[in-house]
């Protein structure tokens, strides 16, 4: 069964800083790893779609890489803002349309 | 116009009542999914659905069955509610390709309470 963790679980930065979240999960055999944001009562924003061939996507100020061989995937936020606080969650989809989710990393970025 | 949509988004029920909660995508997608957030924020799938086959996640009793009119609603049915099953409830929708599920969008979730 697939598991998957998230460290940091909080993470307090100042704005204009670059950061890492880190995402680990323990089966490697995943069609690909998504990455979502959720803000405070508000449901799931996809942010980077990762395939399983591919070693890293970018969209804007984010970038996410995949080492699936060693089950790790790193978002990588370049000069936070703070309308980037909100709780980063990664998704390994497993197949049959089966994700997984962590517990995500909750990211403050202050002013 | 929001991609997938969810109704109510704040429900407050009795243990051991029947309640609903629908959902709807406009996207075009072919397969929706329900997800259960629980009091720590972990995201669990109960369902996936289009139009060949329902997925059920084995650890979702019986109490919960899903209901597709057509591919565009999915709507989470739950028969005598109790209170472990209060929690935020997600409904998502993705169209499938050849290697995976594909991007998920996920509605704002519809908060349960059962007293």
């Amino acid at each position: 069964k697939q598991e998957v963790t998230q460290i940091p679980a909080a993470l307090s930065v100042p704005e204009g800083e670059n950061l890492v979240l880190n995402c680990s999960f323990t089966d490697s055999a995943i069609y690909n790893l998504q990455w979502f944001r959720q803000d405070p009562g508000k449901g799931l924003t996809s942010l980077l779609l990762i395939q399983s061939s591919q070693r890293e996507q970018t969209s804007g100020r984010l970038n996410a890489s995949l080492d699936k061989s060693s089950g790790r995937s790193t978002l990588y936020i370049a000069a936070s803002q703070p309308g980037d606080s909100a709780t980063y969650l990664c998704a390994p989809e497993t197949g049959a349309n089966n994700l997984f989710f962590g517990t995500g990393t909750r990211l403050t970025v202050i002013p | 116009d929001t991609a997938v949509s969810q109704t109510p988004k704040y429900l407050v029920t009795q243990m051991g009542n029947d309640k609903s909660i629908k959902c709807e995508q406009n996207l075009g997608h072919d397969t929706m999914y329900w997800y259960k957030q629980d009091s720590k924020k972990f995201l669990k799938i109960m369902f996936s659905y289009n139009n060949k086959e329902l997925i059920i996640n084995e650890t979702v009793p019986n109490r919960f069955s899903p209901k597709s009119p057509d591919k565009a609603h999915l709507n989470l049915h739950i028969n005598s509610l109790e209170l472990g099953d209060s929690a935020v409830y997600f409904c998502a929708s993705s169209q499938e390709n050849v290697w995976s599920s594909g991007e998920l969008f996920f509605g704002e979730g519809s908060r349960l309470t059962v007293l």
